[in-house]
């Protein structure tokens, strides 16, 4: 079946743009995550969404990133007035519910640049 | 905070030998420990995991091990291959949180 996808794969945007970076979870799947993974960095924890709602948004580095998730599927991760320490690869990842060990099943990323 | 710490950050074995990383986790709450393999340009992707109350499990040349005590766990993997070669994380999952929280990772390369 189809895995988690994510689009574009790659963006490049000027600093001080907006971009809106989108995942789409494996169907079923109610939770979320997105993860920023720097070059050759871990994968920093950003939010996570059960459902529409976001128990979690701990990891969101400052105002200037949002996340939303709209009918439990799609979600949109929006950084406003992007500088260059943004360029990162975002991960997402969904999860089955249910079940307290399932795995985080991961999409592809979308590979930031902001010039 | 949680915290999870991995070792080493580069790691090189030729192929054949066997490849050990270690992570050691803050939070004596957590229960879960999986661990992801991460192709160049792909997302990580589990390849073994490991729950609190068991100690150790093994998946052909895989093995995870678990000292709840000493708050470490490893991975092993014995009869390296040149797909081996990749970036691995180690994680930990909190009781209390529905997030995973990563440790930095281990590029592992496989010399022939």
């Amino acid at each position: 079946g189809a895995g988690v996808s994510q689009s574009p794969s790659n963006k490049v945007t000027e600093k001080g743009k907006d971009v809106e970076l989108r995942c789409d979870p494996i169907s079923g799947h109610t939770a979320l995550y997105w993860y920023r993974q720097s070059l050759g960095q871990g994968l920093e924890f950003l939010i996570y969404f059960q459902g529409n709602s976001a128990p979690d948004k701990s990891g969101l580095p400052s105002d200037r990133f949002s996340a939303e998730r709209t009918g439990g599927s799609v979600s949109t991760l929006t950084i406003q007035r992007t500088q260059q320490e943004d360029s990162a690869v975002y991960l997402c990842a969904s999860r089955q519910p249910g079940r307290t060990y399932n795995e985080q099943f991961f999409g592809p990323g979308t590979r930031l640049t902001v010039l | 905070g949680e915290n999870v710490e991995q070792h080493p950050s580069t790691l090189s074995v030729q192929e054949g030998d066997s490849a050990v990383i270690k992570c050691t986790y803050s939070d004596s709450a957590s229960n879960y420990f999986p661990w992801y393999k991460q192709e160049l340009g792909k997302g990580p992707q589990l390849i073994i995991d490991i729950r609190s109350n068991v100690g150790e499990k093994k998946d052909q040349r895989i093995a995870v091990t678990l000292n709840k005590t000493a708050k470490h766990f490893s991975l092993h993997i014995t009869e390296t291959q040149p797909e081996d070669s990749a970036v691995y994380f180690c994680a930990a999952r909190y009781s209390s949180a529905s997030k995973i929280i990563f440790g930095s990772g281990t590029r592992l390369s496989i010399r022939p």
